[in-house]
């Protein structure tokens, strides 16, 4: 069970350039979330979706793209990157379940990108 | 507006001592607090749920709702605790929004 996998792990890019984060999930959950995680600011939500066709944004969404075409796949999309996207991007998806229990999210291994 | 805070970046203790990692959050409504782990070159996992009222690993935290509060706590610290740990926050049943405090990265010295 492979879980949720990004790709690809290391990434460098130049300033203007536009480039794809993989992520994909073998576990049929209907939530999927992209965060960053910068030194000193923990994991900030960038954006989010709920189901195939539906995605919102989260708190720092500036700069990037998402969509949600199939239940597995949450690619998210830098459109023009910049050395403030400097950071490592991780995957995350979940699934919903009946009355008040929260069942945990489940992380992918991470994308370190450096954009110089 | 939801937050979570930690306020300790760094903690060093040694091993066989107790070690407690804060955390307090503010949230309108009924949240969902986790404990989540990032050890050396792996994936972020989830440690501890409050809702589960569990212990893994001889981590337990309790919410403390009057003190906004979920403390993480073990009495015995071992090497292999060294580890990133986030506290994380939720609305009931949006665990695809979750609030990340910034992290104590927790050292265990023999």
């Amino acid at each position: 069970n492979a879980g949720v996998t990004q790709t690809p792990k290391f990434q460098v890019l130049k300033t203007g350039q536009s480039m794809t984060l993989q992520c994909a999930q073998d576990m049929n959950h209907e939530y999927m979330s992209w965060y960053r995680q910068d030194p000193g600011m923990g994991l900030r939500l960038i954006h989010y979706s709920v189901g195939a066709g539906i995605t919102d944004q989260g708190e720092v969404p500036n700069g990037y793209n998402v969509s949600r075409s199939t239940t597995e796949d949450f690619p998210l999309r830098l459109l023009s990157a910049a050395p403030s996207q400097t950071s490592v991007y991780f995957c995350a998806s979940s699934t919903p379940t009946g009355g008040t229990v929260n069942t945990e999210a489940f992380f992918g291994q991470g994308t370190r990108l450096t954009v110089v | 507006a939801q937050r979570v805070t930690q306020p300790e970046k760094l903690l060093s203790v040694f091993k066989g001592a107790p070690v407690e990692l804060k955390c307090n959050y503010s949230y309108s409504g009924s949240p969902e607090l986790f404990w989540y782990v990032q050890y050396s070159r792996q994936r972020l996992q989830l440690l501890l749920r409050h809702i589960s009222r569990e212990s893994i690993k001889g981590f337990t935290a309790d919410l403390n709702k009057g003190e906004t509060s979920f403390h993480l706590k073990k009495p015995f610290a071992q090497e292999e605790d060294s580890a990133m740990y986030y506290c994380a926050l939720s609305g009931r049943g949006s665990n695809y929004k979750l609030t990340f405090g910034k992290g104590t990265l927790l050292t265990v010295n023999p």
